[in-house]
């Protein structure tokens, strides 16, 4: 069955470092691949996605991803975070149906 | 650039009663969506629909849940007898192909639906 993992519930960094946010998944054949973000009240916003090709994706707001098929791993990066940054990741896997699974979220909080 | 809508933003009702909350997909999509995000958990799928039926629907989407496209831009979730525990915010989607192909689901700000 299909299966996302984030293992971090909550990240702290500091506004203008770096950040990477775990993903791991779970899926018996190639993945599709996305990370979206909900700012608070808000909806989700897709930020990036992998579907095939090029295993570096880059996506919206400077963020990139890695799709490592070795370590089931599609780990979000971006090299200098803002406080507009603060909000809850979310890396979702999809393709062998209709649906989207999403992993638990990962809330990043930016300190000044 | 094209947006889901969802209306209400915030809808209240009282245990037992019954809740449409609506969604305008984009408008060239074909696949929609429902997702619910009960507070402080993961996004889980509802149902998807395609070409006016269900084209797959999770355990939690029984027979207290409906969905129809009732004219060419709605898309509206049905719960016909509400329960405490389906306080969730509700998640619209659309695609302009299905899961699996490579476009992805855009999805609506939600509609935070709360049972007294």
């Amino acid at each position: 069955a299909q299966s996302v993992t984030q293992p971090d519930i909550h990240i702290t960094v500091s506004e203008g470092a770096s950040l990477e946010l775990r993903c791991n998944y779970s899926y018996g054949a190639t993945p599709y691949l996305f990370w979206y973000v909900q700012s608070p009240g808000q909806g989700l916003q897709l930020l990036l996605k992998y579907f095939s090709g090029d295993t570096l994706v880059q996506g919206i707001k400077g963020f990139e991803a890695e799709f490592k098929r070795s370590q089931s791993s599609f780990n979000l990066r971006k090299p200098s975070v803002h406080w507009s940054d603060a909000a809850e990741y979310f890396c979702a896997v999809g393709g062998g149906d209709d649906k989207i699974i999403f992993g638990k979220g990962t809330r990043l909080h930016i300190l000044p | 650039e094209p947006e889901v809508t969802q209306t209400p933003s915030h809808q209240v009702t009282q245990m037992g009663q019954e809740v449409i909350l609506r969604c305008v997909p984009i408008s060239n999509h074909l696949y929609f969506y429902w997702y619910r995000q009960i507070l402080g958990q993961k996004v889980e799928f509802l149902v998807s629909f395609y070409n006016n039926e269900i084209s797959e629907k999770s355990e939690i989407f029984d027979d207290q849940f409906s969905v129809e496209r009732p004219d060419g831009s709605n898309f509206t979730l049905k719960i016909r007898s509400t329960k405490l525990e389906d306080s969730a915010m509700y998640f619209c989607a659309s695609s302009r192909q299905g899961a699996r192909s490579n476009q992805p689901q855009h999805f609506g700000d939600g509609t935070r639906l709360s049972i007294l």
